[in-house]
């Protein structure tokens, strides 16, 4: 158990529908990443925060945003859903932007 | 550009030594990370090298060479629990935090 925690664990929706995905990073960790991962893709990164502000955004796709918190938890919104959107969405956090990050159970989101 | 790259599946047999390795090019460097991925589960640290050289942790080790934008993941004493897939990745651009991963090297243990 890595202390980082996702719900839900399993989402099955319907194109062009809107979910959000959660987040609660470890205890005293700042920065909160969102990873996709399918099986063509491999992991890919998508954003990330740190204290509340975003700090980098790599692959992620105008339909999706997110944000962090003044707790820290961090929510994944995905709109407008798409076939190709169902993936495992793994959140990670870090005790700074230095070290290793740890990486929730996942959600693995199903579009129909 | 950035990019990494891994052998795509490997196999070996329990009790035997196996070294994973990966390859890659970025703009800057600022470590690289070892994680190890069981099907449908999250993947969890193994290891992080920015120095050259051998970092051993029982019975991974991980080695780093810079100036040949080369490493690998040594794991010995094979066990059936070890079936994996093992990525690798570098922060993207010598950022921090911002991890590129590679695809991933699936291990299959055989008794």
């Amino acid at each position: 158990d890595s202390g980082v925690t996702q719900t839900p664990k399993h989402l099955i929706t319907a194109t062009g529908q809107r979910v959000t995905l959660r987040c609660s990073p470890r205890s005293g960790d700042l920065s909160v990443y969102w990873y996709q991962q399918s099986l063509d893709q491999g992991l890919q990164f998508l954003i990330q925060y740190y204290n509340g502000e975003e700090r980098a955004k790599g692959n992620i796709l105008e339909r999706f945003s997110a944000q962090q918190f003044p707790d820290l938890h961090s929510e994944l919104n995905l709109s407008s859903l798409e076939l190709g959107d169902s993936a495992l969405y793994f959140c990670a956090s870090s005790v700074d932007l230095r070290h290793e990050q740890f990486f929730g159970p996942g959600t693995r989101l199903t579009v129909l | 550009g950035q990019n990494i790259d891994q052998p795509t599946e490997m196999t070996a047999t329990e009790g035997a030594i196996v070294q994973i390795n990966c390859t890659y090019q970025t703009s800057g460097f600022n470590g690289l990370f070892w994680y190890q991925q069981h099907a449908g589960e999250a993947p969890t640290f193994l290891s992080y090298n920015v120095l050259d050289g051998l970092e051993e942790k029982g019975r991974f080790s991980s080695f780093l060479s810079r100036s040949k934008g080369y490493s690998y993941l040594l794991l010995k004493e094979l066990q059936m629990k070890d079936s994996a897939s093992y990525l690798c990745a570098v922060p993207r651009g010598g950022s921090q935090g911002n991890l590129i991963f590679g695809k991933g090297t699936k291990l299959s243990v055989k008794p």
